[in-house]
């Protein structure tokens, strides 16, 4: 265990089809992050929150939505999603959004959209 | 904005050195990031560069130069174990002074018998 557990591990859905991803934290930090990793790209950085409030949003599609309800729990809402979704998405958390910034991440949940 | 590049596959024999090399392109450099990540799993922490110069960790080694725009990974005594993807990361200062790193590709390594 990394400190970070995100749940699914594995989840297909189709199109029409809504679904969260839920990441959780036991180490005290105050950011969490959200990554896409697809296969021979690079991570790509989706959402960044800080105690709770978004401070990045790298012009994410709407289809995904995040939710931070406090500094131990990150969720990723999934609606009409398109299959070039599928993909590894990563959660990561540090002690805070700058500064030394090491970034503890989660095993992914693998996303398959039909 | 950061333009990162590595090597998107390497192989090595056990028991042997590999070099895994990473060059960038940034404006407010603020740090250099290598994680390692294996199959299926979530990327770890390996080592952390601001300064020029190498940091040295055991089996493993990150080198660093400002002025050009690189980095390295030293792999030493290679071992089975090792086989994963390494990734570089660079950290500057970002919109509103937040300091999150940008990720290259990666590199993939095989290490054989």
């Amino acid at each position: 265990e990394t400190g970070v557990t995100q749940t699914p591990r594995h989840l297909v859905m189709g199109m029409t089809n809504k679904k969260s991803l839920k990441c959780e934290q036991h180490l005290g930090h105050n950011a969490m992050y959200w990554y896409k990793q697809s296969a021979k790209k690079p991570l790509e950085l989706m959402f960044v929150y800080s105690l709770e409030e978004r401070v990045e949003n790298n012009s994410v599609p709407s289809r995904f939505s995040p939710e931070c309800p406090n500094s131990s729990h990150l969720f990723l809402h999934l609606h009409t999603l398109q299959p070039e979704d599928s993909a590894l998405y990563l959660c990561a958390s540090s002690q805070d959004s700058s500064g030394a910034n090491v970034l503890t991440f989660g095993a992914g949940s693998r996303l398959t959209v039909l | 904005g950061q333009n990162i590049d590595q090597p998107t596959e390497m192989t090595a024999t056990e028991g042997a050195i590999v070099q895994i090399n990473c060059t960038y392109q940034t404006s407010g450099f603020n740090g250099l990031f290598w994680y390692q990540q294996h199959a299926g799993e979530a990327p770890t922490f390996l080592s952390y560069n601001v300064l020029d110069g190498l940091e040295e960790k055991g089996r493993f080694s990150s080198f660093l130069s400002r002025s050009k725009g690189y980095s390295y990974l030293l792999l030493k005594e290679l071992q089975m174990k090792d086989s994963a993807s390494y990734l570089c990361a660079v950290r500057d200062e970002g919109s509103g002074g937040s300091y999150i790193p940008t990720f290259g590709r990666g590199t993939s390594l095989i290490v054989h018998p």
